[in-house]
């Protein structure tokens, strides 16, 4: 069975900043994985996924993340947030041969002007 | 990628009754799960929907209570059934769009808010 952790609750940070939001995850195989992020009244958006290869993975918006195999990691960064990027942001992994994906808590960015 | 339409998009509802939701895929896709989200929560799986067979429901859901059909690769649905207030959710369908779990795209969820 998998999990995942996400570190933070809530994340405030000021425009133009740079940002990091933890996931930690827990599995017994092989996994992909991925972040999504959900704006409010709306449903998920696929930022990024990790399945193999590169563990320097990017996506839209200027997000990118680092898959650390040793670590169980896959912290989400971006250099320089906007206003836009308020939102609810999901850690997901799955098994891969599962099919399903299990979230994190969600980390909720509120990006400050 | 896929394009999900799920509806209605939100519902009120008399405790009691029950609400049938809607998803479909625009494309065929082999696998097809619906989620719940509860208020200020995250997603939790409630079931993978499989063409042509029941589905397969995970820990703390049970078919009575969730029904979902899926006569095809295309569409799926979700009953919500005797309906009392803890189920005021989101529930969003998924679909595996490019195959082996590589990427799962989402619809934009019904809101359900039972009273």
């Amino acid at each position: 069975a998998q999990s995942v952790t996400q570190l933070d609750s809530q994340v405030p940070v000021f425009e133009e900043a740079p940002v990091e939001l933890r996931c930690n995850y827990s599995s017994s195989v092989s996994v992909y994985l991925f972040w999504y992020v959900q704006y409010p009244n709306q449903g998920l958006q696929l930022l990024l996924k990790y399945l193999s290869g590169s563990t320097l993975v990017k996506g839209i918006n200027g997000f990118e993340a680092e898959f650390n195999k040793s670590q169980t990691s896959f912290h989400l960064r971006k250099p320089s947030v906007h206003i836009s990027d308020t939102a609810e942001y999901f850690c997901a992994v799955s098994g891969r041969n599962t099919g399903k994906l299990i979230f994190g808590q969600g980390t909720t960015l509120q990006v400050k002007p | 990628s896929a394009v999900i339409s799920q509806k209605p998009s939100r519902d009120i509802c008399q405790r009691g009754t029950s609400l049938t939701i809607q998803c479909q895929v625009d494309s065929q896709v082999t696998m097809m799960f619906w989620y719940r989200q509860q208020p200020g929560q995250s997603l939790t799986l409630i079931a993978t929907a499989n063409q042509g067979s029941e589905a397969t429901y995970e820990s703390g859901f049970v078919i009575d209570k969730f029904p979902i059909s899926r006569p095809n690769l295309t569409f799926s649905t979700l009953t919500v059934s005797n309906m009392s207030p803890e189920d005021s959710s989101i529930y969003l369908c998924s679909a595996d769009d490019i195959g082996q779990g590589h990427g799962y795209t989402f619809g934009s969820g019904t809101r359900l808010t039972v009273v």
